[in-house]
């Protein structure tokens, strides 16, 4: 089976640094993806991870530990525009498994 | 170039009514996914396509639930006899290949409402 746990909603602060953390538990495994996604639009893609260790895009970085089946998201120097749900995915053979996504909200 | 485009973007239907969604992915895109999205809830697949075949059916909720690929590129999903519980809004993405760091592409999606 699959299962894809993430927290559902974080808070935090403009200008400071957020952690959203992901568990998985899948059948097979071939990456791990981020996307954000602002409410009303479709995902937008963030980050691949398919090896151990992290992976650093700007603002945003990514972690992964397969022997853990763990990965957290960072975000670092909070902008209001960041305020959106951000989904974990899990490639296994063909298809990416979601998680229900972690709804953040950054306040002034 | 453009995205991958999705229609309608809104669609009202009855309960027991067909419905057609499409979806164009963007050109030269290989592999096409549909994906579901109830309110607050995370995607759910659906469907997979590699050029015009479907190896991955295994998300479709049931047989009223169909899909096919033209051409390798224009995709129709379609719900018979929908039900309350299609109301969600349907996601179509599209990546250049299916190899496993392939980025999905997101179209903006049709919501469905079925009253």
């Amino acid at each position: 089976g699959q299962n894809i746990d993430q927290p559902t909603e974080m808070t935090a602060t403009e200008g400071a640094i957020v952690q959203i953390n992901c568990t998985y538990q899948t059948s097979g495994f071939n990456g791990l993806f981020w996307y954000q996604q602002h409410a009303g639009e479709a995902p937008t893609f963030l980050s691949y991870n398919v090896l151990d260790g992290l992976e650093e895009k700007g603002r945003f970085s990514s972690f992964l530990s397969r022997s853990k089946g763990y990965s957290y998201l960072l975000l670092k120097e909070l902008q209001m525009k960041d305020s959106a749900s951000y989904l974990c995915a899990v490639r296994g053979f063909q298809k990416l498994v979601f998680g229900t996504g972690t709804r953040l909200l950054v306040s002034p | 170039g453009a995205g991958v485009s999705q229609s309608p973007s809104n669609k009202v239907t009855e309960k027991g009514k067909d419905v057609e969604l499409r979806c164009d992915p963007i050109s030269g895109h290989t592999a096409l996914y549909w994906y579901r999205q109830s309110l607050g809830q995370g995607l759910e697949f659906l469907i997979y396509f590699q050029g015009n075949s479907a190896p991955d059916k295994s998300g479709l909720p049931s047989d009223r639930f169909s899909a096919e690929r033209t051409g390798g590129s224009v995709s129709t999903l379609t719900i018979q006899r929908t039900q309350q519980e299609d109301s969600a809004v349907y996601l179509c993405a599209s990546s250049l290949g299916s190899d496993y760091g392939s980025e999905q592409y997101f179209g903006p999606g049709t919501r469905l409402t079925v009253t």
